[in-house]
């Protein structure tokens, strides 16, 4: 069946701090994860995917690790900030641009 | 450029009742997908349209349905509002049908009582 799940719903780390994000998926034939943010009130926004070929893509402060030998992807955020606070979500393509959602962690940035 | 946009964005219907939810996708998207978010859980598909035909749907019962007209932009419709149908309703547009990059526009809230 269909799993894409994330380790903890929610997630305290201090101003400045690097977070760590972590998500599990079940289907060793996944080739496409996407994360994305989503801020109360809004729609899910983009951070950054990354497809099956790859272990590791860099963004902006962001970065994804995939592991295809534990079924494990990650969300690193370099130096976090106020800004960052939100849910967030990984998701697996599916293919027909079907999304499959996590359940999502709520980070939270202490002051 | 404009982002997906989508309207209303707050709906309150009573049990019964039919809604109609729309969605504009960026410019120059041909895909549009719909999700169902409940508060608290991650979006669950609901439909996939590109160019104007159903390319994937969910697993939702017939009361949903949806349509993409000739400008790409998209309608979903909800017969019989059940209470269960209240949610965070997003509209996600992409170039391509497939393994493409999602957009997800800000969402209708809608309630039901």
């Amino acid at each position: 069946g269909e799993s894409v799940g994330l380790h903890l719903p929610t997630l305290s780390v201090q101003e400045g701090d690097n977070s760590i994000i972590n998500c599990a998926y079940s289907n060793s034939a996944s080739d496409y994860f996407i994360w994305y943010k989503q801020e109360s009130g809004k729609g899910p926004q983009f951070i950054i995917d990354i497809r099956s070929n790859m272990d590791k893509r860099q963004g902006q402060r962001v970065t994804v690790l995939l592991n295809k030998t534990v079924k494990h992807l990650s969300l690193q955020i370099a130096a976090t900030q106020p800004g960052d606070s939100a849910v967030y979500f990984c998701a697996e393509n599916k293919g027909a641009q079907k999304l499959v959602f996590g359940q999502g962690t709520r980070l939270t940035i202490n002051p | 450029d404009a982002g997906v946009t989508q309207s209303p964005t707050h709906l309150i219907k009573t049990r019964g009742q039919h809604v109609t939810l729309r969605c504009s996708p960026i410019s120059g998207h041909k895909s549009v997908s719909w999700y169902q978010q409940v508060l608290g859980q991650g979006p669950q598909f609901i439909f996939q349209y590109y160019e104007k035909e159903e390319r994937g749907r969910g697993n939702f019962p017939d009361r949903f349905s949806a349509r993409q007209f000739p400008n790409y932009s998209s309608e979903l419709n909800v017969n019989a509002l059940l209470l269960g149908d209240s949610a965070l309703y997003l509209c996600a547009s992409s170039l391509v049908s497939r393994q493409e990059t999602q957009y997800f526009g800000p969402g209708t809230r809608l309630l039901v009582l």
